[in-house]
C-alpha cells in the first residue's frame, strides 16, 4: 500500500521559532510537493522537487524553504515561524510524470 | 493566469439524493482535470482525472465527471450519495499543461443528512 507519512500532525511553536516539517514517501517517487491548506482558499504550493537536491518555487515560497537530500525524504522548513503560517500543511508525491499525487495526511502547525 | 472556480462552498444533500459538485476552469489547451477528496482528519485522494479522449470518465466510489469544453467545465456528479461520502471536495487543474503541478479550487464541503 502506497504511504506519504508526515511526522508530526500537530504542532505548536513560538513566533521566530524554527520549524521543520517532514515527510517520507516509499514509493520512489521523483516528484514532491508541500502544499499549503487554508479556508476558503484551497491548497496553494508552496515548493517542489523534481529529484533529489532539486527544488523549485511554487505560489507562496515566502518564508519557507525545502531540503530533498534523498529520495525518499521532503522537508519543509519555516526559518522564523510567524502566526500568518499557522495552517494545515499537506505533503505529497507522484511519478514523475504521472497524473496522480498521493498525500499525506497533513501536519497541523499552530504559531503563537 | 490559469484558475480553477468551484463556485459552491457548503452543499447538502439527503442521502441516496443525486450530487453534482461544479468546476470551472481557465486554460486556452486542452487542460488535466482532476477531482479529489479529502475525508476529515486526511490528506486528499485522487476520485477521478481526465487527459483526453471519452469526455465522461468514471472513477472510485462511484463518482464520474464530465468534460465540457464548451463550458469550460469538469462537473463531479454521483447518482445516489452515500453518508460516507461527506467530505470536501476539490478540482484541480495541471498548471501549464503538467499532470501533477496541480492548481487547486478552494473546494466545496459535503454535508449527508440521514
Amino acid at each position: 500500500d502506497v504511504k506519504v507519512t508526515q511526522s508530526s500532525r500537530y504542532l505548536v511553536k513560538r513566533t521566530g521559532e524554527k520549524v521543520f516539517l517532514e515527510c517520507v514517501q516509499d514509493m520512489d517517487h521523483e516528484n514532491m510537493f508541500w502544499y499549503r491548506q487554508d479556508p476558503g482558499l484551497g491548497l496553494r504550493l508552496i515548493y517542489f522537487s523534481y529529484d533529489v537536491k532539486m527544488k523549485e518555487k511554487g505560489d507562496i515560497p515566502e518564508g519557507y524553504s525545502v531540503s530533498r537530500e534523498k529520495k525518499e525524504r521532503f522537508s519543509l522548513i519555516l526559518e522564523s515561524a510567524s502566526t500568518n503560517q499557522t495552517s494545515m500543511y499537506l505533503c505529497a508525491s507522484s511519478f514523475r510524470e504521472a497524473g496522480e499525487l498521493f498525500f499525506g495526511e497533513g501536519s497541523r502547525l499552530t504559531v503563537l | 493566469a490559469q484558475s480553477v472556480t468551484q463556485p459552491d462552498i457548503h452543499i447538502t444533500v439527503s442521502e441516496g439524493a443525486s450530487l453534482e459538485l461544479r468546476c470551472n476552469y481557465s486554460y486556452g489547451a486542452t487542460p488535466y482535470l482532476f477531482w479529489y477528496v479529502q475525508s476529515p482528519g486526511q490528506g486528499l485522494q485522487l476520485l477521478l482525472k481526465y487527459f483526453s479522449g471519452d469526455t465522461l470518465v468514471q472513477g472510485i466510489k462511484g463518482f464520474e465527471a464530465e468534460f465540457k469544453r464548451s463550458q469550460s467545465s469538469f462537473n463531479l456528479r454521483k447518482p445516489s450519495v452515500h453518508w460516507s461520502d461527506a467530505a470536501e471536495y476539490f478540482c484541480a487543474v495541471g498548471r501549464g499543461g503538467a499532470t501533477n503541478k496541480l492548481i487547486f479550487g478552494t473546494g466545496t464541503l459535503l454535508a449527508v443528512q440521514p
